[in-house]
């Protein structure tokens, strides 16, 4: 079954630190490789997103790191903030497929 | 507001019990998937639409769970005789899709979610 793998599966920062999240795929047809935030009660909503014809996306404090040939890619928060709490997915999709796959999720604390 | 609604926000009933849920998608998209969130896990993927057609159902749970979207706009998602296994976070989202590799995939929006829980 394609999986797409995510670590850790919780993660504490301080205010200012830097979170880091891991996500790694099989399948090499993927083309979009989304990364989701959900708060609690809500549903998951777009953060930034990426595709495999580029190394790295930066939007505000968030970017996306790409590596092809590793078949992983990973998500930076600069300057975590308090209001960054919440569990972050990545997920894989495309090259044919209309189903997406997630990762089962990170849990970010950040600590004020 | 515009973005993807669902109704209910929260179900409770009884084992044995039919429930159904409804998705209202943003109003220009024609895919509309559903999903299924545990505690702990990723959105968890069960079936989609391309407008009317059910385009991919062979990942729903079992034979309980059926989807419609009848006319290519709202859904629902029914579950008969529910199990305590089926309590979860039902997730509803929708896009705008083309054919062809290039857009075979794109930003989804997804609801608030319905949970359900069984008793």
């Amino acid at each position: 079954q394609q999986q797409v793998k995510q670590s850790p599966q919780s993660l504490i920062v301080q205010k200012g630190g830097i979170s880091i999240i891991n996500c790694a795929y099989e399948n090499t047809a993927f083309d979009y490789f989304p990364w989701y935030q959900q708060f609690p009660g809500k549903g998951p909503a777009l953060l930034i997103a990426i595709r495999p014809d580029v190394s790295e996306k930066k939007e505000g404090r968030f970017t996306i790191s790409f590596n092809k040939s590793a078949k992983q890619f990973s998500l930076h928060i600069m300057d975590s903030q308090p209001g960054d709490s919440a569990t972050y997915f990545c997920a894989g999709g495309g090259g044919g497929s209309y189903i997406p796959t997630f990762g089962r999720g990170t849990s970010l604390i950040v600590h004020p | 507001d515009t973005g993807v609604s669902q109704d209910p926000r929260h179900k409770i009933t009884k084992r044995g019990q039919n429930v159904t849920f409804r998705c209202d998608p943003i109003s220009e998209h024609n895919r509309l998937y559903w999903y299924r969130q545990t505690l702990g896990q990723g959105p968890e993927f069960l079936t989609y639409f391309q407008n009317e057609a059910q385009l991919e159902k062979s990942r729903l749970l079992s034979d309980r769970f059926s989807a419609e979207r009848p006319k290519g706009s709202f859904s629902t998602l029914e579950i008969q005789r529910t199990e305590q296994g089926d309590s979860a976070m039902y997730l509803c989202a929708s896009t705008y899709g083309t054919s062809g590799r290039q857009s075979s995939y794109n930003e989804q929006f997804f609801g608030p979610g319905t949970r359900l829980t069984v008793l």
